[in-house]
């Protein structure tokens, strides 16, 4: 299995208060992507990064923020959560084409 | 309209059967195609690419359709263990990286 890890791999958090889910990865990879995954949509692109300080908005980004200081660890911020951001969050890494490996998942509850 | 269509299900099959999946993806530019598979509350692990003159790996056979956009997954022998969720996927816009563009999965259900 790949080396991607994600923490916290569960939380629970209040409406408006700032959240934090980290992605790190031990394979040196150079691109590395959030997404989320829920119910009757599938897994949508929340932002992706092509290398230290380079990311770029996905599809769903309203909302997110994301931080990459170091190649192994993608950071993913919420910075003021709300009940629609309630959902699995996955990180995943890719070497340099579109074989995609990913970590365990983050399940976020927003209450 | 979706970008990639797929047939939820479910696929309930006895062990030993063939079951087929389909996928529609709606850009015509994409150029690389996949078949993921996930099991309930894990990640999506990769099962296998799709190539253009079809690939097999053991009893899982993928086919592409670049005329029609559809892609199929084919297993035959079903085994119990292959029981899950399969998501068709194809690369997102050429400007996004690698990110990739999922559908939201075809439930199979494999029973004794």
């Amino acid at each position: 299995d790949a080396g991607i890890t994600q923490s916290p791999r569960h939380k629970v958090t209040e409406t408006g208060t700032p959240v934090t889910l980290r992605c790190h990865q031990t394979e040196n990879h150079r691109y590395m992507y959030w997404y989320r995954q829920d119910p009757g949509h599938g897994l949508r692109l929340i932002h992706y990064s092509y290398g230290v300080k380079d990311t770029d908005k996905g599809e769903v980004s309203d909302g997110y923020s994301v931080s990459r200081s170091k190649t192994e660890d993608f950071l993913l911020t919420l910075e003021s959560a709300t009940s629609s951001q309630t959902s699995v969050y996955f990180c995943a890494i890719s070497a340099r084409d579109y074989e995609q490996y990913f970590g365990p998942g983050t399940r976020l509850t927003v209450t | 309209r979706k970008e990639v269509e797929q047939d939820p299900g479910p696929f309930n099959v006895p062990e030993g059967a063939t079951v087929a999946f389909n996928c529609t993806y709606s850009n015509s530019a994409s150029q690389s195609f996949f078949w993921y598979r996930q099991d309930c509350r894990k990640e999506p692990k990769l099962l296998m690419s799709v190539y253009s003159s079809g690939n097999e790996d053991g009893r899982f056979t993928a086919q592409l359709n670049r005329a029609s956009q559809y892609i199929s997954l084919l297993i035959r022998d079903s085994k119990l263990s292959d029981s899950a969720t399969y998501l068709c996927v194809v690369n997102l816009s050429s400007n996004s990286g690698y990110a990739l563009n999922f559908g939201k999965g075809t439930s199979l259900l494999v029973t004794p």
